[in-house]
């Protein structure tokens, strides 16, 4: 699975939106980006996934560059909830696979 | 709330003991994973179960061990325990977990995990 580099921490401002941006050069074609997020030793939770094109839900937006070497995770309108440790993870076939976690990015929503 | 529990939440015990740690997955899911987190080591995969039988192992240690039941809940046992063993262990499920399909996706959803604290 090809390797992801996350900035280390962000701060974001209540209520504006969250850029979190991944870089992936390696990334193969059959490989998906996935997003996780950590709130304090809770268990990881999943966000949103994407092969090729941009996704929405209803907790996230993730925009994947047309050569798919890095993407950006959007948190549309952050709340103080949202501070966590952000995981952006490039998988391969997930079915069957394992998630390796890297440094993640550590994102402070202050008031 | 992913669907997947974990019990016990807490676990406190001593140097050379024995644990068990169990998870049930999401209703109608195949797979679960097991996940160490510690201070030092960050979450780490330890192995993968599908409906019943193992399929992948990570970094598990040999005194460490674990198996999945008939009705698709799944034990880790923790022996010989050391106090490099305390860390949040966390269990995911997923509804496949089949190789087959190289294109397929299959999300893996986190329990809340056990923290053990080995004294």
């Amino acid at each position: 699975d090809a390797k992801t580099t996350q900035p280390p921490s962000m701060d974001c401002a209540e209520g504006r939106a969250a850029n979190l941006p991944c870089n992936h050069s390696t990334i193969s074609g059959n490989e998906y980006v996935y997003w996780y997020r950590q709130i304090h030793s809770q268990g990881p939770q999943y966000i949103i996934h994407g092969l090729k094109n941009n996704e929405t839900n209803e907790m996230a937006s993730l925009i994947i560059t047309e050569d798919r070497k890095s993407s950006t995770l959007i948190l549309p309108h952050a709340t103080l909830r949202d501070t966590a440790v952000y995981y952006c993870i490039v998988i391969f076939r997930t079915a069957g696979n394992k998630l390796t976690f890297g440094g993640g990015t550590r994102v402070l929503v202050k008031p | 709330d992913s669907g997947v529990t974990q019990t016990p939440k807490h676990l406190i015990t001593a140097t050379g003991q024995r644990v068990t740690l169990r998870c049930s997955p999401r209703s109608g899911d195949l797979s679960v994973y097991w996940y160490q987190q510690s201070l030092d080591q960050g979450l780490q995969f330890l192995i993968q179960y599908y409906n019943g039988e193992e399929r992948a192992k990570g970094n598990i240690l040999e005194r460490f061990s674990a198996q999945q039941f008939p009705d698709l809940h799944s034990e880790l046992n923790l022996s010989s325990l050391e106090l490099g063993d305390s860390a949040l262990y966390f269990c995911a499920s997923s509804s496949r977990g089949e190789r087959g399909d190289p294109l397929s996706t299959d999300t893996q959803y986190f329990g809340p995990g056990t923290r053990l604290t080995v004294l």
